[in-house]
């Protein structure tokens, strides 16, 4: 079946630098979509990717999916406090009907 | 909107007796899903429902776990008989639909603790 993994799986920052996450695919995905959850809370949903090459962008917060759909990337610009969480990539596979999660990589920010 | 409503938000319980957890999607909402997370495995889909009727229960760990969805409003994950490997935080979640371009709206979750 469907396997999306995340590495790393744990990240220790300095305040002020960046960090990135990035979600692989065992097989092609039709969009990805990106949750944070809070230390102590549930998963909130941050963004989608649809197309090819996309890449969204929310502050300091860079999304990409592949080009050829099977991976994609989380970048944060100048790491605050406040982005402490889990960071959760979430596939659709073309021919499934499931949502997958990957296993997070958990951020920590040292102030 | 109040979102999805989860209750108990917290239960502690002896190995052997009776768990339900309880849930309320987001009105309008089609799709729920029931989801397991533990530092192990990480966060598991364990079944979800549309139009209240159960469509995949492929990641229902064993018989000792069920769920149900009366109504659209309401649904139950039981453990019967539950055991310490079943320590997790337990997840609902709904969407509109279930295609790629739907979001996932998640419960605050319910902490389980089987001693």
């Amino acid at each position: 079946g469907q396997q999306v993994m995340q590495i790393p799986q744990y990240q220790h920052v300095q305040e002020g630098e960046d960090f990135t996450t990035y979600c692989n695919s065992s097989t092609t995905l039709s969009n990805i979509q990106w949750y944070k959850q809070r230390p102590g809370g549930h998963p909130v949903f941050l963004i989608q990717l649809v197309k090819s090459g996309e890449v969204k962008k929310q502050k300091r917060l860079t999304f990409q999916f592949g080009e050829a759909k099977k991976n994609s990337s989380l970048h944060i610009t100048a790491t605050q406090t406040t982005d402490v969480g889990t960071y959760f990539c979430a596939g659709f596979g073309n021919a499934g009907n499931m949502l997958t999660f990957g296993g997070g990589t958990r951020l920590m920010v040292k102030p | 909107d109040a979102g999805v409503i989860q209750s108990p938000r917290h239960e502690v319980t002896e190995m052997g007796q009776e768990v339900t957890l309880r849930c309320k999607p987001i009105s309008g909402h089609d799709y729920l899903f029931w989801y397991r997370q533990t530092m192990m495995r990480g966060l598991e889909l364990l079944i979800y429902f549309n139009n209240n009727v159960p469509i995949d229960d492929s990641g229902m760990p064993e018989d000792r776990f069920s769920a149900k969805m009366p109504n659209a409003s309401f649904s139950t994950l039981k453990i019967q008989p539950s055991e310490p490997r079943d320590s997790a935080v337990y997840f609902c979640a709904s969407s509109f639909g279930l295609d790629a371009t739907y979001e996932q709206y998640f419960g605050p979750g319910t902490r389980l603790t089987v001693t």
